[in-house]
């Protein structure tokens, strides 16, 4: 069981690019939920997802970030003209039901 | 809005003590509450998971509480040792569909 798959750990990124978070959740899950971490704060809720859908994205801003879950392959948090701000650490969670949530390791988004 | 707290902020120990971390929120309707503990640059790692109906969760040397009418959950670190030293995280899960607060966290270091 390879837990859950965040790729890349680190991305770096200058202003105006776009970046692509990808995530894969653990065997079996099929809840995918994306945090944010800024730096000294804690971890905020962005969007929480199932197959082919977005339940919840109350957490996202509303412009320049998206998320999608395809019927096959991993979740995409993706990030439209970066700007210094989106820096932080990027962290996708899955869980099978309602139970707890296993996470990835991250992604640490630096933009220059 | 639920709201979690963590106190102390940061905590420093020589190796052996027994410590207690706070946690606090504001809504006690919640789904369960889970610790976990995150280490610099890398991700976070569940430690207990606590149901709403349980009182307590215990893992070898650590153990959690939760007291859901006052609102507050603690855990109990036995015989600290130097790897114990992270940031340990509480998140509390009052969403009907897992939507999760999480703490800013405790730093704890452990003094050889």
């Amino acid at each position: 069981n390879a837990g859950v798959m965040q790729n890349p750990r680190h991305l770096v990124r200058r202003r105006g690019q776009e970046a692509r978070l990808r995530c894969s959740p653990m065997k079996g899950h099929s809840h995918v939920y994306w945090y944010r971490q800024l730096p000294e704060e804690g971890l905020k809720f962005m969007v929480y997802l199932q197959k082919e859908n977005i339940i919840d994205e109350s957490g996202m801003p509303k412009e320049r970030f998206s998320a999608e879950f395809p019927k096959e392959g991993p979740s995409i948090l993706r990030i439209q003209q970066v700007v210094r701000g989106d820096s932080a650490a990027y962290f996708c969670a899955s869980s099978p039901t309602m139970d707890g949530y296993t996470f990835g390791s991250g992604t640490r988004l630096t933009v220059v | 809005k639920q709201e979690v707290t963590q106190i102390p902020a940061a905590l420093s120990v020589p190796e052996g003590e027994n410590l207690v971390l706070n946690c606090s929120f504001t809504d006690s309707a919640i789904y369960n509450l889970q610790w976990f503990r995150q280490d610099p640059g890398k991700g976070l790692t569940s430690l207990l998971l606590i149901q709403s109906s349980q009182r307590e969760q215990t893992s070898g040397r650590l153990n959690a509480s939760l007291d859901k009418s006052s609102g507050r959950s603690t855990l109990y670190i036995a015989a600290s040792q130097p790897g114990d030293s992270a940031t340990y995280l509480c998140a509390v899960n009052s969403g009907g569909y897992q939507k999760v607060t999480f703490g800013i966290g405790t730093k704890l270091q452990v003094i050889p």
